[in-house]
């Protein structure tokens, strides 16, 4: 059961243009949503979060967005730079009960110069 | 400030063996997670461990067991390794109470299980 899915395995995006990877989730018990960065040979670098409560924030050239409803987050990269070709991850946790932490498949961001 | 490291990086192992990881926590962190990590997949949570206890477990088998020790540092123990957890192993500390709750990953150990 995987309760965090990130549909696009890959995207291509133009330098200077915005990049928006996007994740969905299926448990409403996640009060705790973040976007992590990984390179080769690295592990995962934490990049940006947000709470349940919020629908937005933003840092930088990074900016999450939270539809509860939708039970959907996405990561805008505005301007993308070949130095954001990585693979992303979205992870989500709860609190309730017995602490879980759960990552999505990742997408892999290239962005071309 | 000393981030987290992981020992060792690669590692080889017969199927039925058992396996020690281990991990040292960034400096001043208190949280520690272990996560799994196939090919083409996104890490899979293991557990948690926060001042010595385990505090949340992902759906792994008792065979997956893990200790952390007074100056935060963790090890993972594996028993009788199957072909299937050949993976990358990552271990990730934070601070609990932390108001992001982000975590800060070492750079993994490649285990392969033949």
């Amino acid at each position: 059961d995987q309760q965090v899915k990130q549909n696009s395995p890959s995207l291509s995006v133009q330098e200077g243009r915005i990049s928006i990877l996007n994740c969905d989730y299926t448990n409403s018990m996640f009060d705790y949503f973040l976007w992590y960065k990984k390179y080769p040979a690295e592990g995962p670098t934490f990049l940006i979060s947000i709470s349940s409560i919020k629908d937005k924030n933003e840092d930088g050239r990074f900016t999450v967005f939270l539809n509860k409803s939708a039970k959907h987050l996405s990561l805008h990269i505005v301007p993308s730079q070949p130095g954001d070709s990585a693979v992303y991850f979205c992870a989500a946790q709860t609190t309730s009960g017995t602490y879980k932490y759960i990552f999505g498949t990742g997408t892999r961001l290239k962005v071309l110069a | 400030e000393t981030g987290v490291t992981q020992s060792p990086t690669h590692l080889i192992k017969t199927r039925g063996q058992q396996v020690t990881l281990r991990c040292s926590s960034q400096s001043g962190h208190n949280t520690v997670s272990w996560y799994q990590q196939a090919l083409g997949q996104g890490p899979q949570f293991i557990f948690q461990y926060y001042r010595e206890e385990e505090n949340g477990r992902g759906n792994f088998p008792p065979r997956f067991s893990g200790l952390q020790f007074p100056n935060y540092s963790s090890e993972l123990n594996v028993n009788a390794l199957e072909l299937d957890d050949s993976a990358l192993y990552l271990c990730a500390s934070s601070l609990a109470g932390g108001v992001y709750y982000e975590q800060y990953f070492g750079p993994g150990t490649r285990l392969t299980v033949t």
